[in-house]
């Protein structure tokens, strides 16, 4: 089936550590989102990524990083810079403008 | 900043009966607005979308009205059952390359039996 995949499903972050989010996608679809969702609210954006090699920041990107090498992966890491890095986290991909982007299942991070 | 709002954060209704989830935007220029339905711990899902040169689009047992003029979009759910009890976001987009989604904080719909 082609679709989104987010590992792990629940994630726990030891103080001053990173931890890297998977996001993989079969759509073969060019554009990749990172989105935050804290409890109550609606999705912020993080990071995006229209073609491979190629990033910009969103809303909120400070304390993470991201890379693009292929197509159908875009890693989030969340770093210690992130003080508050307990969310759900989202990752989606979109063929092209003005179509809707389809979302993975998400990653739950805690913090230990 | 600009962003795309809903009216009430929570919406009741029995099951059977037909439900409307308002959403408010801000920016004229966006030309593209998307709902989606997000079940506890799951990602969003697509329900329908808009283009800016429609007023309305049917799916099945769903129709989405867009209002230009007031910016204003509405999702419309015939005979909602159980299984369309969920947080509901519409989302806006502006028809340039660089741009994301931005969405809103989502409408909370409880349908009882």
């Amino acid at each position: 089936d082609g679709g989104i995949t987010q590992s792990p499903k629940y994630l726990f972050r030891k103080e001053g550590q990173n931890v890297t989010l998977s996001c993989e996608q079969n759509l073969n679809h060019d554009a990749m989102y990172w989105y935050r969702q804290d409890p109550g609210q609606g999705l912020r954006l993080i990071y995006y990524s229209q073609i491979v090699n190629d990033f910009q920041k969103g809303d909120i990107a400070e304390g993470y990083s991201v890379s693009r090498e292929k197509k159908e992966s875009f890693p989030l890491t969340v770093t210690s810079a992130q003080k508050n890095p307990t969310a759900f986290y989202l990752c989606a991909s979109m063929s092209f403008l003005n179509q809707p982007q389809h979302f993975g299942d998400g990653t739950r991070l805690s913090i230990l | 900043g600009e962003s795309v709002g809903l009216h009430l954060p929570t919406l009741s209704v029995q099951e059977g009966d037909n439900s409307i989830i308002n959403c408010a935007y801000s920016n004229s220029a966006s030309d593209y607005f998307i709902w989606y339905k997000q079940e506890s711990g799951k990602g969003p899902q697509f329900i329908i979308d808009i283009r800016s040169n429609m007023d309305k689009r049917q799916g099945q047992r769903v129709t989405v009205l867009l209002n230009k003029t007031v910016k204003h979009l509405s999702l419309q759910i015939a005979a909602t059952q159980p299984g369309d009890s969920a947080v509901y976001f519409c989302a806006e987009n502006l028809n340039q390359a660089g741009t994301a989604l931005i969405f809103g904080k989502g409408t909370t719909l409880s349908v009882s039996s």
